[in-house]
């Protein structure tokens, strides 16, 4: 099975710019999450989809957005973009919907915001 | 908030010495997975344990779950410059697909 894939994989954007990335999951998987990694603040959750629609958010303002399609594949989209939100943004999906909450990462999107 | 509290944070040992890392939360978590990641790249999944006191070995990798499922342990054994890398704990709870992540342990093993 392929992997999940994001693109694009770097990203240079200016302040107020806005952004949106994408992910494609492992076929068959459902459930799309996003976090963002920073060397300051680590991995943190942004928000995850499940059936097209948002199930848990992370505390993240309201300029990062997501949503998924009936396919799976999952976009967010980052508003107004400040020099803070240079990072990398990593997609996981999840095959199930259960207790072990495995997830599997994608090789993830560097933004850099000047 | 559900913090998990990785340490050391760095750690530099010479090939062939055997070391261990450790992920402490005072909060309990059904399911703690481990993760690896190299630079550019995102984190590759190593393990998931879910039962309080479950040891998991992945050839030279071995994983423990705590009784309490609160913490968690990596020890490695006679570590190889391929074990290089920084090394993530992810605690998950219930069915929520939410995972909290520990800061990581940078780990460096030198020839």
């Amino acid at each position: 099975k392929a992997g999940v894939t994001q693109t694009p994989r770097y990203l240079i954007k200016t302040r107020g710019q806005q952004v949106t990335l994408s992910c494609s999951p492992i076929s068959g998987h459902r459930s799309v999450s996003w976090y963002q990694q920073t060397p300051g603040q680590g991995l943190q959750f942004l928000f995850e989809y499940f059936s097209e629609t948002q199930r848990n958010k992370g505390n993240f303002p309201g300029r990062f957005s997501g949503r998924q399609f009936s396919n799976s594949r999952s976009e967010m989209n980052v508003s107004t973009l400040e020099l803070g939100d240079s990072a990398l943004y990593l997609c996981a999906s999840s095959p199930v919907t259960g207790f072990y909450n495995e997830q599997f990462f994608g090789p993830g999107t560097r933004l850099t915001v000047l | 908030t559900q913090l998990l509290e990785q340490s050391p944070q760095f750690l530099s040992i010479q090939e062939g010495e055997n070391l261990t890392v450790y992920c402490n939360s005072s909060s309990v978590f059904s399911s703690l997975q481990w993760y690896r990641q190299e630079p550019g790249e995102g984190p590759v999944l190593l393990v998931t344990v879910v039962t309080g006191g479950e040891v998991k070995k992945l050839k030279r990798l071995t994983f423990q779950f705590g009784d309490a499922r609160k913490d968690s342990s990596l020890h490695i054994t006679a570590a190889q410059p391929g074990d290089t890398g920084l090394y993530l704990c992810a605690g998950g709870q219930g069915g929520a697909q939410k995972l909290v992540f520990g800061q990581g342990t940078r780990l460096t093993i030198n020839p």
